[in-house]
């Protein structure tokens, strides 16, 4: 069955960088890209943005651009999302989804990793 | 970027009520948009996509409906593992994004 397990939470210092792991399973790595989007305490979903896993281009929110790393490793089946220059405002779920491509929905997501950003 | 409103924000019904959230956005989207449902602690599910159609395995008490700028995902009688919150979600353009949720309480 299709499962994306991510790595564990982290607590990091403002100005850290963390980087998150999202190992895909049980269907064609190349076939569909990954999305991440992530959650603040409480609040709605936010897109950060997406990779392809057939070659590495990716799509990033304006957002976070500047600070923003998504990469892949073909041969674990590995995706990572490294964020740069934390704030504490960065402190969130993290979670990475299967995109669907042209109809852009997610239909498989991790089980997201907690980063806290904490002096 | 689009903008997605939903609404309401809250509600509060009863089990076998029929449920309705609504989400516009900012521009035109013809029918790319989706709905989810988020469970608390949970990662969100994929219910609808391109506006009306049911993803595997959801069940058909869950329907949705809309084109252009109006949407609306309906809940034909609310069980109780459907207290939740629902979010929709735009793919017509990048930046995705998303509405500000809707959080289905018990009455």
């Amino acid at each position: 069955q299709v499962q994306l397990v991510q790595s564990g939470g982290e607590v990091k210092k403002p100005g850290a960088s963390v980087k998150v792991s999202c190992k895909a399973a049980g269907y064609t790595f190349f076939s569909y890209g990954i999305t991440w989007v992530r959650q603040a305490p409480g609040q709605g979903l936010e897109w950060m943005g997406w990779i392809s896993t057939h070659n590495g281009i990716t799509n990033n929110a304006k957002k976070f651009q500047e600070r923003v790393s998504m990469t892949t490793d073909t041969s674990t089946t590995t995706v990572y999302m490294e964020l740069r220059s934390l704030r504490s405002d960065d402190t969130a779920v993290y979670y990475c989804a299967r995109d669907r491509g042209n109809l852009g929905n997610f239909d498989y997501w991790g089980q997201g990793t907690l980063v806290t950003v904490s002096s | 970027d689009i903008q997605m409103t939903q609404s309401p924000s809250s509600l509060s019904a009863s089990v076998g009520d029929r449920v309705t959230i609504t989400c516009r956005t900012s521009h035109n989207i013809n029918s790319y948009l989706n709905w989810y449902q988020q469970k608390p602690g949970k990662a969100p599910k994929l219910l609808i996509y391109a506006a009306s159609t049911l993803q595997s395995g959801v069940p058909s008490r869950f329907s949705g409906s809309g084109s252009g700028a109006d949407f609306t995902l309906t809940i034909s009688s609310l069980q109780p593992e459907d207290f939740a919150t629902y979010y929709c979600q735009q793919s017509y353009s990048t930046p995705r994004t998303f509405g500000q949720g809707t959080k289905v309480e018990f009455k």
